[in-house]
């Protein structure tokens, strides 16, 4: 079955760093990934999405991610990272079957100091 | 726009009570999905309606969850009788097109239950 992975459980990052959140996917195919983000107390919001051709998505906040098919990866980054950016951060992928439904990861928590 | 509209926010009961949680979607949205998401892990798909139909229901534990989703607007999830692992957020969210995951999913805050 469709999967992703989200090895980073926490991360903590200063105010003005870079940032890059890891997501690894198992999918047979072209796999259809998105990044959202949960602020505390907030529903879910989406990113970015990636269903096909360039492999750099650009989404909303500043953010971006790049489709790595040898990697079996879909990491997002963010050049320069805001305190307001404090949040947990969930990959997701489509996966097909009888109804096609979205597959969370487990989430990364970011923290971010200032 | 209006966006996803939850209530109540929380919610704690006794385990073997039951519990009822409500979603309005955003207006002309034709799929309404409601995920429950325990602390620490990642949203996980319930029940998914296209209108008033079910499409997916196949991840809901039907001994003690039910949902419907009248006139295919509003819908309900209801718990009973409710267990101590049912502790979780509960998320409704709906989307605007064919009722494919590809489709951009608009979540609303949740409903966080506590069940002792």
């Amino acid at each position: 079955a469709q999967s992703v992975t989200q090895p980073d459980i926490h991360i903590t990052v200063s105010e003005g760093a870079s940032l890059e959140l890891r997501c690894n996917y198992s999918y047979g195919a072209t796999p259809y990934l998105f990044w959202y983000v949960q602020s505390p107390g907030q529903g879910l919001q989406l990113l970015l999405k990636y269903f096909s051709g360039d492999t750099l998505v650009q989404g909303i906040k500043g953010f971006e991610a790049e489709f790595k098919r040898s990697q079996s990866s879909f990491n997002l980054r963010k050049p320069s990272v805001h305190w307001s950016d404090a949040a947990e951060y969930f990959c997701a992928v489509v996966t097909t079957g009888t109804a096609s439904k979205l597959t969370f990861g487990t989430g990364t928590r970011l923290q971010v100091t200032l | 726009e209006a966006g996803v509209a939850q209530s109540p926010r929380y919610k704690i009961i006794e385990k073997r009570q039951s519990v009822a949680f409500w979603c309005n979607p955003i207006s002309g949205h034709a799929t309404l999905y409601w995920y429950q998401q325990i602390l620490g892990q990642g949203p996980k798909l319930l029940i998914q309606f296209q209108n008033n139909g079910v499409v997916d229901d196949s991840q809901l534990p039907k001994d003690r969850f039910s949902a419907e989703r009248l006139k295919g607007v509003d819908s309900t999830l209801k718990i009973q009788p409710a267990k101590l692992e049912d502790s979780a957020v509960y998320l409704c969210a709906s989307s605007f097109f064919s009722g494919s995951a590809t489709d951009t999913q608009y979540f609303g805050p949740g409903t966080r239950l506590t069940v002792l």
